[in-house]
């Protein structure tokens, strides 16, 4: 079962423009992390905040967390085209206890036109 | 060189047959994780194991085995490959000191006809 379902899907933005993706998750967490994958390749980490973290930002990006609505944002500003990738949420969740499992969204894929 | 590395990259085979993927990690941690991905959903977790003598089972473990010949290599092994195993095969290792991020490999195209 999938912990975390991202939003949109799928994204287009022009070059410069800002990209917002969405992650829900449905259990308590330790942490939330955010992944990209370019075509075909690996995941790259990306970025990881705390439960008890409200935002945190490195780079262009930009990521928020509510734990009560049990939702995180990621926000990548002024975007290139060398951002295209698709983007996935993972959550480590309070229950898997020392096992410390990811479970990962289904995916935002984010294309950005030059 | 990587610090993540899988092999093969790509494999075609047929139904039924044995077939075994690697992945070797010279990052120097303990946990690794086998992950499988279809077509337009995220990461299914198929097995991991968090030191040699370790090995768990994940979301979907059935038709899958796995092998931790020693701290840096972790193999997955597929006893009779079926068409529906067609996936795309990530090995991923991660700290268990710190905070847990994972360190994908590039990946293991796997094609069974």
């Amino acid at each position: 079962s999938q912990q975390g379902e991202e939003d949109p899907q799928a994204l287009s933005i022009q070059e410069g423009e800002n990209a917002t993706m969405n992650c829900s998750y449905k259990t308590s967490i330790n942490n939330l992390q955010w992944y990209r994958q370019n075509s075909g390749r690996g995941l790259v980490h990306l970025i990881l905040i705390r439960s008890n973290e409200r935002e945190k930002h490195s780079g262009r990006l930009r990521v928020t967390l509510d734990t009560s609505k049990k939702s995180s944002s990621l926000l990548i500003t002024a975007s290139r085209a060398a951002d295209t990738a698709s983007y996935f949420c993972a959550t480590d969740a309070e229950a898997s206890g020392s096992a410390r499992q990811l479970t990962f969204g289904s995916g935002t894929q984010l294309t950005v036109l030059p | 060189d990587a610090d993540v590395t899988q092999t093969p990259r790509n494999r075609i085979t047929k139904t039924g047959k044995r077939i075994m993927l690697e992945c070797s990690q010279t990052k120097g941690h303990d946990r690794m994780y086998w992950y499988r991905q279809d077509p337009g959903l995220g990461l299914r977790l198929i097995y991991y194991s968090f030191d040699v003598k370790d090995i768990n089972k994940g979301e979907i473990s059935d038709g899958y085995s796995v092998s931790r010949q020693a701290q840096a290599k972790f193999s997955l092994s597929l006893e009779s490959a079926i068409p529906n195993q067609t996936a795309l095969y990530f090995c991923a290792t991660s700290d268990d000191a710190n905070s847990y991020e994972q360190y994908f490999g590039p990946g293991t195209r796997l094609t069974v006809t």
